[in-house]
């Protein structure tokens, strides 16, 4: 149980075009699901928090405008990087907090990750 | 601030046991994590730690101590498979994940 989903696995897009990423769970709801950056050889960051029916909350540093996320379902959040550029291309993680009850409410359950290439 | 600090690379031998440490300093505090990662792929879960003590699950191991801002991960019977990167995230209130950069783990034969 608690799977998460994410397509595509890989996307090249050049320059100045809008790539779509899709979150799915695929066996539970998730009300909460964050969406993530990995640059070559560093750390997950923290990009956003989405919400099922409201308004994503973004990190600091993080242009809302460019990284439009929607959470419209429990299983459900894309993140669209909107007028790509080359230094947008890194790896997008995105997880799930867990379902309600079983103990697993802590924990996030992450995605396979999309490599994104803007050329 | 947020600050989680972990040694960048270790290097140990096919067999052996290895100890990663993470000190932490966050402005929230609902548990520790460690994770596995290896090269292009998504973090896979290992622990979670949030009152002290040690937790042990088979080769893996992982202790904590909320009053110094301490964890380690303790692993056991190491196997080239071990080899990944291993990151150390905090769960701050709200449930958001703070992760550390990570620590390379080399295992040579």
């Amino acid at each position: 149980g608690a799977v998460v989903s994410q397509h595509p696995s890989r996307v090249i897009c050049k320059s100045g075009t809008s790539v779509k990423i899709e979150c799915r769970s695929l066996d539970f709801q998730a009300t909460t699901m964050f969406w993530y950056r990995q640059f070559p050889k560093q750390s997950l960051m923290l990009m956003a928090t989405s919400n099922e029916g409201s308004k994503a909350t973004y990190e600091q540093g993080v242009e809302k405008d460019k990284f439009l996320i929607n959470h419209a379902s429990l299983t459900l959040s894309t993140l669209t990087v909107t007028s790509a550029h080359p230094e947008d291309s890194s790896f997008y993680i995105c997880s799930a907090r867990g379902p309600s009850g079983g103990g697993l409410q802590n924990e996030q359950f992450f995605g396979p990750g999309t490599r994104l290439t803007v050329l | 601030g947020q600050n989680i600090d972990q040694p960048t690379e270790m290097t140990a031998t096919e067999g052996a046991i290895v100890q990663i440490n993470c000190t932490y300093q966050t402005s929230g505090f609902n548990g520790l994590f460690w994770y596995q990662q290896h090269a292009g792929e998504a973090p896979t879960f290992l622990s979670y730690n949030v009152l002290d003590g040690l937790e042990e699950k088979g080769r893996f191991s992982s202790f904590l101590s909320r009053s110094k801002g301490y964890s380690y991960l303790l692993l056991k019977e190491l196997q080239m498979k071990d080899s990944a990167s291993y990151l150390c995230a905090v769960m701050e209130y709200g449930n958001k994940l703070v992760f550390g950069a990570g620590t390379i783990l080399r295992v040579k034969s």
